[in-house]
């Protein structure tokens, strides 16, 4: 158990849909990161946040959306929801370095 | 920004032999270089990491070299087990704490 949590474990959605996932970093680290790992595809960078404001964002799409909060946790919002977002997603944080991966949410999009 | 390529993206190898995946990273700024496992439908486990002011970090059956010049670091497995099946992902780190990962390696150790 890395410490890091994601809720939920699977979502199961329709296209045009809009989701929230969560993520809970460990106790005492700032920096929050996504990514997305599509079927047998590598880790694809989507943003980071660091104690609440974003630090750099990788390919992360418009209909996307993310944030950290004050106690930060951080959300990561889906909207216009399409069959190509079916994937993990997962969250990482990390005191600096390393990175703990949570255990991931599995979208599926139908 | 910084680019990691890693080789190779697929590797057999039998049980009892060693495995060896390489990266290769673009910016001189990177200085911490970690290895993840990730066992399918699993998160990402971090097996080993090693700083650039480090050339060789060792952990049992686990090492890693690093050689800033050339800016390359490999992954060296001895004495594989069927359990060490997985894909196996590098990544380079520096300034910002963003982090860079490779596509990928799958390995499978044959009983």
């Amino acid at each position: 158990d890395s410490g890091v949590t994601q809720t939920p474990k699977h979502l199961i959605t329709a296209t045009g849909q809009r989701v929230t996932l969560r993520c809970s970093p460990r106790s005492g680290d700032l920096s929050v990161y996504w990514y997305q790992q599509s079927l047998d595809q590598g880790l694809q960078f989507l943003i980071q946040y660091y104690n609440g404001e974003e630090r750099a964002k990788g390919n992360i799409l418009e209909r996307f959306s993310a944030q950290q909060f004050p106690d930060l946790h951080s959300e990561l919002n889906l909207s216009s929801l399409e069959l190509g977002d079916s994937a993990l997603y997962f969250c990482a944080s990390s005191p600096g370095a390393p990175q703990y991966f949570g255990p991931g949410t599995r979208l599926t999009v139908l | 920004g910084e680019n990691v390529e890693q080789h190779p993206s697929t590797l057999s190898v039998q049980e009892g032999d060693s495995a060896v995946i390489k990266c290769t990273y673009s910016d001189s700024a990177s200085n911490y270089f970690p290895w993840y496992k990730q066992e399918l439908g699993k998160r990402p486990q971090l097996i080993i990491d090693i700083r650039s002011n480090v050339g060789e970090k060792k952990d049992q059956r686990i090492a890693v070299t690093l050689n800033k010049t050339a800016k390359h670091f490999s992954l060296h497995i001895t004495e594989t087990q069927p359990e060490d099946s997985a894909v196996y992902f590098c990544a380079a780190s520096g300034l910002g704490n963003q982090f860079y990962f490779g596509t990928g390696t799958s390995l499978t150790v044959i009983p």
